[in-house]
């Protein structure tokens, strides 16, 4: 099974900083890495698929980074809606996994 | 619009079973794979199983093979998990979700449930 670890756990930023999210796979798992974001009591939200492709509908502030084992998601300018969790997952192999998520709050 | 609608969650005992139901509106289900997804309280997503855009395939969490049954109506447009001998830690929310992309298998998912909460307890 293909362990995703995603740092920080917590990161504690204002609105308008730039928020720097990192998943690192305990085996390369190609490109094939997808961010989600959830908000407390909703499902998840897809933002960005195999690395660094913006599912529709998701601002240009948010982009992704990498390959093989270290990806990275970047916020480039916090807006009010974006403190929530984030997840990486990844679909390279089964089992499909998830990372343990990094909630961004407000500092 | 596409919705996905999750019903079926409940407070169980232990070793009892369950049904959950996703129906879905505004796509074609069974031109897509499907997913469960859950959420224990507090806790991260942990994927669950996975049906293939046209049923072919089935695959299964570790924590749940054996126990846990994925299934599709695409006459009802309903998407099903059949759980048994359920355990305390099946605790959670099951979400289900749409495959991105259709008439394939991508394994990530565009839209998702609201979810259904599965309590099990004595």
């Amino acid at each position: 099974e293909i362990v995703l670890t995603q740092s920080p756990a917590t990161l504690s930023l204002s609105p308008g900083e730039r928020a720097t999210l990192s998943c690192r796979a305990s085996q390369s798992v190609s490109s094939y890495l997808v961010w989600y974001q959830q908000k407390p009591g909703q499902a998840p939200r897809l933002l960005i698929y195999d690395s660094s492709n913006r599912a529709t509908g998701i601002p240009a502030r948010f982009s992704g980074s990498g390959s093989g084992t270290d990806f990275t998601l970047t916020i480039s300018s916090l807006e009010p809606e974006d403190f929530a969790v984030y997840y990486c997952q990844q679909r390279s192999n089964w089992p499909l996994t998830f990372g343990g998520g990094t909630k961004v709050e407000i500092k | 619009q596409v919705q996905l609608v999750e019903s079926g969650g409940g407070v169980v005992q232990p070793g009892r079973s369950l049904r959950l139901s996703c129906v879905a509106a505004g796509f074609t289900l069974s031109n897509c794979a499907m997913t469960w997804v859950r959420q224990a309280p507090g806790k991260g997503l942990e994927w669950v199983a996975v049906i293939s855009y046209d049923g072919s395939n089935e695959y299964y969490a570790e924590s749940v093979k054996g126990r846990f049954t994925i299934s599709r109506d695409n006459s009802k447009n309903t998407l099903y998990l059949q759980m048994k001998s359920l355990r305390a830690e099946d605790t959670a929310v099951y979400y289900c979700a749409r495959d991105a992309r259709p008439y394939g298998d991508y394994h990530y998912f565009d839209f998702w449930g609201q979810g259904t909460l599965v309590t099990v307890s004595s």
